[in-house]
């Protein structure tokens, strides 16, 4: 069974760079097949998608937060990572990463979602 | 970008009781619509995709329809455990962009 767990710190300073990374277990990251992401979700509010990586680095981001985000692999620990520059408030949410199955482009494996508060 | 509309934002319901969840998109989406469930405090669970398609392990009482910029997700009979919210998510203009919608809650009335 294919399990995803974020982890990363909790609590991030203003204009700082928050970064988190979901470990992969019970599968493999470099499978051809998929690609691997990262959705938020702020307090109370609906879910934003931000942005994927495949196996072999390629990427996709949500052109809202391009500027800021990178997302990262590191196949040799099953791992991807997310950082985020320059946060503010706004950016405070449960940030959840993700299995993208390509070609019908939905998310079918989910990692419990990790809180990250933004705040002095 | 495309927009998606749900509504209403909260369905009283009882168990046992036929759900209507919609979900409206700024221009067309020729199919390519999705629908997660999402339980308090759990990851969202993807039910439907391709506005029909139920996801592997999803009960048959879930079924998706709709074309253009119309579509709906009806729960047949509610289990006491589909109370939740309900997004919907487009990826007909992918890339660059995949979005929700605001969500439906599906509360017991």
């Amino acid at each position: 069974q294919l399990q995803l767990q974020e982890s990363g710190p909790g609590l991030v300073k203003p204009s700082e760079t928050l970064s988190l990374t979901c470990t992969v277990s019970g599968g493999s990251i470099s499978s051809s097949s998929y690609f691997w992401g990262w959705i938020r979700q702020p307090p109370g509010k609906g879910l934003e998608w931000i942005g994927i990586i495949n196996y072999s680095g390629s990427t996709y981001y949500n052109p809202s937060l391009k500027s800021r985000v990178t997302v990262s692999v590191d196949t040799s620990r099953n791992q991807f990572s997310l950082k985020l520059s320059s946060v503010t408030a706004a950016d405070t949410a449960v940030y959840y990463c993700m299995r993208h199955i390509p070609h019908i482009d939905y998310f079918d494996y989910w990692g419990q979602g990790t809180l990250v508060t933004v705040s002095s | 970008e495309i927009v998606l509309t749900q509504s209403p934002a909260t369905l009283s319901l009882s168990p046992g009781e036929r759900a209507t969840l919609s979900c409206r998109a700024s221009q067309s989406l020729s199919g390519y619509l999705a629908w997660y469930q999402q339980k308090p405090g759990q990851a969202p669970r993807l039910l439907i995709f391709d506005t029909s398609n139920r996801a592997t392990g999803i009960p048959a009482r879930f079924s998706g329809s709709g074309s253009g910029t119309d579509f709906t997700l009806t729960i047949s009979s509610l289990e006491p455990e589909d109370f939740a919210v309900y997004y919907c998510q487009q990826r007909s203009n992918w890339p660059p962009a995949l979005t929700f919608g605001g969500g439906t809650k599906v509360e017991i009335k």
